[in-house]
């Protein structure tokens, strides 16, 4: 089976800080893995994803995450926080070794709040 | 160009009632998929279509909750004698054409609250 977790229910950073959220995986074989970020009353919004290559992936809004398989984690980074990057972020992942498996399974979020 | 979009936003029903949440995916997307957040949890697979047919219903927590897609695009979900556990927001999320690596793109979602 796969799984996400994300270890922190809360980030709280200053606005210009770095921000890091935390996403480990499991599967049976080799993960996809992907990051969404979720505002208020609105849907998931898609910010990247890793599929295979270049282990560094940049993304959306400045966000970057970094896929490392011996940790089994993709923590997503981001260099000078902003304000507006306070959200519910999630983490998710598709196990590839599953021919017939198209399901993303989430991580329960991690709420991030940047203080001005 | 326009996202996934979904009706209504809000359903409040009674207990026992059947409702039907309506799901309108990207033009030209193949893949439509189903999840179900409740408070505080990330979200959880219901259903998946490739065109008309559902390719995996394995999410569905009962035969209480379907699911249709007739002609491959617009989906409804159906949720018959509802309860007050069913309340939640159902996303819908749709993707080019379901490959493993394609990105899902969701809509807003139906907060559905059962009384």
């Amino acid at each position: 089976a796969q799984s996400v977790a994300q270890p922190e229910d809360q980030v709280n950073v200053a606005e210009g800080n770095p921000l890091t959220v935390k996403c480990t995986y499991s599967v049976s074989g080799n993960p996809y893995l992907f990051w969404y970020v979720q505002y208020p009353n609105r849907g998931l919004q898609f910010l990247l994803k890793y599929i295979t290559g270049d282990n560094l992936v940049k993304g959306s809004y400045g966000f970057e995450a970094e896929f490392n398989k011996s940790q089994t984690s993709f923590h997503l980074k981001k260099p000078s926080a902003l304000v507006s990057d306070s959200a519910l972020y999630f983490c998710a992942v598709r196990d590839i070794i599953r021919s017939n498996d198209y399901k993303l399974s989430f991580g329960a979020g991690t709420t991030v709040t940047v203080r001005a | 160009g326009a996202g996934v979009s979904q009706t209504p936003s809000n359903k409040v029903t009674e207990k026992g009632k059947y409702v039907e949440l309506r799901c309108d995916p990207i033009s030209g997307h193949t893949a439509l998929y189903w999840y179900r957040q409740s408070l505080g949890q990330g979200p959880e697979f219901l259903i998946y279509f490739q065109g008309t047919g559902a390719a995996d219903d394995s999410g569905l927590p009962n035969d209480r909750f379907f699911a249709v897609r007739p002609e491959g695009s617009v989906s409804t979900l159906k949720i018959q004698r509802t309860e007050r556990g069913d309340s939640a927001v159902y996303l819908c999320a749709s993707s080019f054409s379901g490959g493993r690596g394609d990105t899902q793109y969701f809509g807003p979602g139906t907060r559905l609250t059962v009384l």
